[in-house]
């Protein structure tokens, strides 16, 4: 069955970066997008990023824009998100889930269980 | 602020029937589809409704959704103690070009 891995979570400080990992299995990869989705502690649900399926549309939250990219490797089933100049604000459990389709408009249909970036002096 | 608005919480108890409603604007609710989920704490996300009112496989058919205009709710008829949980609209906005979420409605069973 559809299975998301999320990794490369961890305590970092601010104004440093990180790299995110989303391991697919269970799936045709390459025929699906990928989103991020991200939860602040006692906080709602916040859509992050999305790459569609061969990777040329990207798209980006304005809370992350110009801080965020993502990324896939279809050879190797993997989505990552690079995270720069990271804040306290960003601190947060971080999901991938596939989409329903191959662009940005499929909704979230399957996801991982996420990974938790706590951004701290 | 939430570009989608939710209550943020609501109650019944076991059988009765509940609504969580989820307001949008043109951009959003008004020119794309619905998609609500289910988050039991400690827990992810779950798709419960989707393209405002399918309801994928293994989701209880007395969760049903619906859309009107720039808004969209979730109705659970014959509410059971197992349903409490964070309930979440979202859909894609054109304006933002991207996706935005409500600020969940927190369900409780009395």
């Amino acid at each position: 069955q559809v299975q998301l891995v999320e990794s490369g979570g961890g305590v970092v400080q601010p104004g440093r970066s990180l790299r995110l990992t989303c391991a697919a299995s269970g799936f045709i990869f390459s025929h699906y997008g990928i989103h991020w989705v991200r939860q602040a502690p006692g906080k709602g649900l916040e859509w992050v990023a999305v790459i569609s399926s061969d990777g040329n549309k990207k798209y980006y939250a304005e809370s992350v824009k110009g801080r965020v990219s993502i990324f896939r490797d279809n050879s190797k089933n993997t989505v990552y998100l690079h995270m720069n100049r990271l804040r306290v604000e960003d601190t947060a459990v971080y999901y991938c889930a596939r989409a329903r389709g191959a662009n940005e408009k499929g909704y979230f249909a399957s996801w991982g269980q996420g990974t938790l970036v706590t951004v701290s002096s | 602020q939430s570009v989608l608005t939710q209550a943020p919480s609501a109650s019944g108890t076991p059988g009765q029937r509940v609504t969580i409603s989820c307001s949008g604007s043109s951009s959003n609710i008004g020119n794309n589809t619905v998609n609500w989920y289910q988050q039991v704490p400690g827990m992810a996300p779950k798709v419960f409704i989707y393209r405002d009112n399918q309801r994928p496989s293994g989701v209880p058919e007395r969760f049903s959704g619906s859309k009107s205009g720039t808004s969209a709710s979730l109705a659970i008829s014959g509410l059971q103690s197992e349903d409490e949980a964070d309930y979440y609209c979202a859909t894609w906005d054109d304006s933002l070009n991207g996706w935005v979420f409500g600020g969940g409605t927190e369900l409780t069973v009395l």
